[in-house]
C-alpha cells in the first residue's frame, strides 16, 4: 500500500460546527504532515508529527487542532472556523523526519468549505 | 528562512515542444530539492528529487532536472511535451535539516495545446 488516504473528500461546515479530517497511511512512515492549499496557491505547511509527537506547528490558529493517535493515523479537528479557512487540506507522510528520507507522499486532500 | 522562486507563472506550449521550468532557491547550505506535479483534480505526485551526487536527475514521465549549485537553481526539463503534461508544477526545497520543512514555490501552470 503506497497511498495516503484522506476522508472526507469534501466537507461543508458552519462556523459553529465541530468536525474532523482524517488521514491514514500504511507505509510504515513515522512522519506525518498537514498542509493547507488555497486555490491557485502552493501548499503551506501547518503541522508536522514525528513518531506521533508534534514536531512543528507553523503558528496555526487554535481552531485547528491536530492529533496523531498512532503511527498510521493523523486527524485534524476543526472548531469555530472562519470562511477564509475554506481550502484543500492535504495530508502527507514520509519515512522519517531526516535528510534523505523526507520524500513526502501526499493524499488527495479534503476540500473544506466554511459557510 | 528558505524560499523558492518559480518565475514562470503560466506556460503555454504546443505538443512536442521542449519544456524548461525555472526554479531558484535561497539558501547557502545543503539542500534537498524536489519537483511535484498536480494534475487537474488529482493529488500532488513526486516527479523527481535531488539529494546528492549526480546533479542531473531523471524522474518519471520523461522529466529531468539539473541542480546547479552556483546558480541556486533546479530547473525542470522535458524534451517533448504531451497534452497529458498539462498540470501545475511545484518546485520544493528542504534546507533546515533537523527541522524538516518542505517549502513549495508558487507553482507554474503548464498548458499544452494539442
Amino acid at each position: 500500500d503506497t497511498e495516503v488516504t484522506q476522508t472526507p473528500k469534501h466537507l461543508v461546515m458552519g462556523m459553529t460546527n465541530k468536525k474532523s479530517l482524517k488521514c491514514e497511511q500504511h507505509m510504515g512512515h513515522r512522519a506525518m504532515y498537514w498542509y493547507k492549499q488555497k486555490a491557485k496557491k502552493p501548499p503551506e505547511l501547518m503541522f508536522v508529527y514525528s513518531y506521533e509527537k508534534l514536531s512543528i506547528n507553523e503558528s496555526v490558529p487554535s481552531r485547528f487542532s491536530p492529533e496523531c493517535p498512532n503511527s498510521s493515523l493523523l486527524n485534524l479537528h476543526l472548531h469555530a472556523l472562519q470562511p477564509e479557512d475554506s481550502a484543500l487540506y492535504l495530508c502527507a507522510s514520509s519515512q522519517v523526519l531526516s535528510p534523505g528520507a523526507n520524500v513526502l507522499t501526499f493524499g488527495a486532500g479534503s476540500r473544506l468549505t466554511v459557510l | 528562512a528558505q524560499s523558492v522562486s518559480q518565475h514562470n507563472h503560466h506556460v503555454i506550449l504546443s505538443e512536442a515542444a521542449s519544456l524548461e521550468l525555472g526554479c531558484n532557491y535561497s539558501y547557502g547550505g545543503t539542500v534537498n530539492l524536489f519537483w511535484y506535479v498536480q494534475y487537474p483534480g488529482q493529488h500532488l505526485q513526486l516527479l523527481l528529487k535531488y539529494f546528492s551526487g549526480d546533479p542531473l536527475v531523471k524522474g518519471i514521465k520523461g522529466f529531468e532536472a539539473e541542480f546547479i549549485k552556483s546558480k541556486f537553481s533546479f530547473n525542470l526539463r522535458k524534451p517533448s511535451v504531451q497534452w497529458s503534461d498539462t498540470a501545475e508544477y511545484f518546485c520544493a526545497v528542504i534546507t533546515n535539516f533537523g527541522n524538516e520543512k518542505l517549502t513549495f514555490g508558487t507553482g507554474t501552470r503548464l498548458t499544452i495545446i494539442p
